[in-house]
């Protein structure tokens, strides 16, 4: 079945580190997205890709990095000078050009301890 | 730039009845599409329906409707015959059709009762 794969479901961290968040889509999907979810704020947007090799910093990019070397994967790294980085992720993936929303992912929930 | 809100934080329904979550937005664009997603305890974003914003006829699907009222810039959701199933988070959102950006409200979680 296609789809999009987080990995992994839930996450700890200590204060300090660095940590990588994995995303991987076989829907053939050109755009790749994530998406920080916070009580009462909603999903804001991170970063996007709308093609390999490409990304764009979207609306809470500061403390965060990504990188788009195929088209399946979009991982999304959260350094150290993130703030407040313990919410719940969402990746998600488009057909270029279309507008019939997104597909998601089922999230990773990120902790710091 | 584009926004969502959505003012309603919390609702609830008996079940079998019918409710209606309100969104509005704003856009500076002419080329957008409006989204209704469902988010269950689960945490799976899961999409409802869908209105093109150059189609004036209201999209329905199944219990779901919308009522999409372009002037106003208002895109309100109703379902009908609430099911206990409904109980989710419910998140508007608008996306630019230049950029296929995806912009979401805060959510209206619905608790459908017994």
């Amino acid at each position: 079945d296609g789809g999009i794969t987080q990995s992994p479901k839930y996450l700890f961290r200590k204060e300090g580190q660095n940590v990588t968040l994995s995303c991987e889509q076989n829907l053939n999907h050109d755009a790749m997205y994530w998406y920080r979810q916070d009580p009462g704020q909603g999903l804001r947007l991170i970063y996007y890709s709308q093609i390999v090799n490409d990304f764009q910093k979207g609306d809470i990019a500061e403390g965060y990095s990504v990188s788009r070397e195929k088209k399946e994967s979009f991982p999304l790294t959260v350094t150290s000078a993130q703030k407040n980085p313990t919410a719940f992720y969402l990746c998600a993936s488009s057909a270029d050009g279309a507008n019939y929303g997104y597909t998601f992912g089922s999230g990773t929930r990120l902790t710091v301890v | 730039a584009q926004t969502v809100t959505q003012s309603q934080p919390e609702m609830s329904v008996q079940e079998a009845e019918t409710v209606t979550l309100s969104c509005t937005y704003d856009t500076s664009e002419n080329n957008y599409y409006l989204f209704w997603y469902k988010q269950p305890p689960s945490r799976q974003m899961i999409l409802v329906i869908r209105q093109e914003a150059y189609k004036q006829q209201n999209a329905t699907e199944n219990r779901f409707s919308v009522n999409f009222q372009k002037a106003a810039k208002s895109f309100s959701l109703k379902i009908s015959d609430s099911q206990l199933g409904d109980t989710a988070m419910y998140f508007c959102a608008s996306q630019s059709g230049a950029t296929n950006k995806l912009i979401f409200g805060t959510g209206t979680l619905l608790a459908v009762q017994p």
